[in-house]
């Protein structure tokens, strides 16, 4: 059982270059979400997910799409890097009951992505 | 944006010594997540809660969801040295789709 997969482990890109970093659940998880990890400052939410074609901002977007054409596949693209987006990147995913009253939501994370931008 | 204080920010205790760490903040939560971080790795979930007043125990870690939906507690029991790591709650905000993380609390253990 794979859980949440990320790929790549580790990327580095030049200041305006373009990338994509891939994530993929197989646990058919309605819900999926994309986090940045910067010393101190914990986990930030980036943009989420409750299922195929929809798509939300979190706490920090700037700079970052998305888009959820299935259920096992949540991409985030950097468009344009910039140095600021340095960081290491979760992506996670959870079973939603009942909408949004909890039951057994458990949010599960991938092994991350490790982004520098020179 | 929203915020979890998270305390202490760091700990140094002798093995055995039992530990506490809390999150808190001025927003309500539906759900409260403790997670467990190691270096180069992803959190791993180690209690979820989901009811005010909820006592929630996995081994020696024991978890409890604030009365007023604010805030929850993690408790350690007679640490070991594999608990050092980085410990984070992660709260979902009532009324939305978003779990918001508090800052962490580094924990070391002397042995």
């Amino acid at each position: 059982n794979a859980g949440v997969t990320q790929t790549p482990k580790f990327q580095v890109l030049k200041t305006g270059q373009s990338m994509t970093l891939q994530c993929a659940q197989d646990m058919n998880h309605e819900y999926m979400s994309w986090y940045r990890q910067d010393p101190g400052m914990g986990l930030r939410l980036i943009h989420y997910s409750v299922g195929a074609g929809i798509t939300d901002q979190g706490e920090v977007p700037n700079g970052y799409n998305v888009s959820r054409s299935t259920t096992e596949d949540f991409p985030l693209r950097l468009l344009s890097a910039a140095p600021s987006q340095t960081s290491v990147y979760f992506c996670a995913s959870s079973y939603f009951g009942q909408g949004l009253r909890a039951t057994n939501e458990k949010l599960f994370f991938g092994s991350g992505t490790q982004l520098s931008v020179l | 944006g929203q915020q979890l204080n998270q305390s202490p920010q760091s700990m140094f205790i002798q093995e055995g010594e039992d530990v506490s760490m809390n999150c808190t903040s001025s927003s309500i939560f539906n759900t409260w997540l403790w997670y467990k971080q190691e270096p180069g790795e992803g959190p791993v979930l180690l209690i979820a809660l989901y009811k005010a007043g909820e006592l929630t125990s996995n081994g020696r870690l024991t978890a409890q969801f604030g009365i007023t939906r604010k805030d929850s507690f993690l408790n350690i029991s007679a640490s070991i040295p594999s608990d050092v790591g980085i410990y984070f709650c992660a709260g979902l905000l009532s009324g939305t789709y978003k779990y918001i993380f508090g800052t962490g609390t580094r924990l070391k253990v002397l042995a």
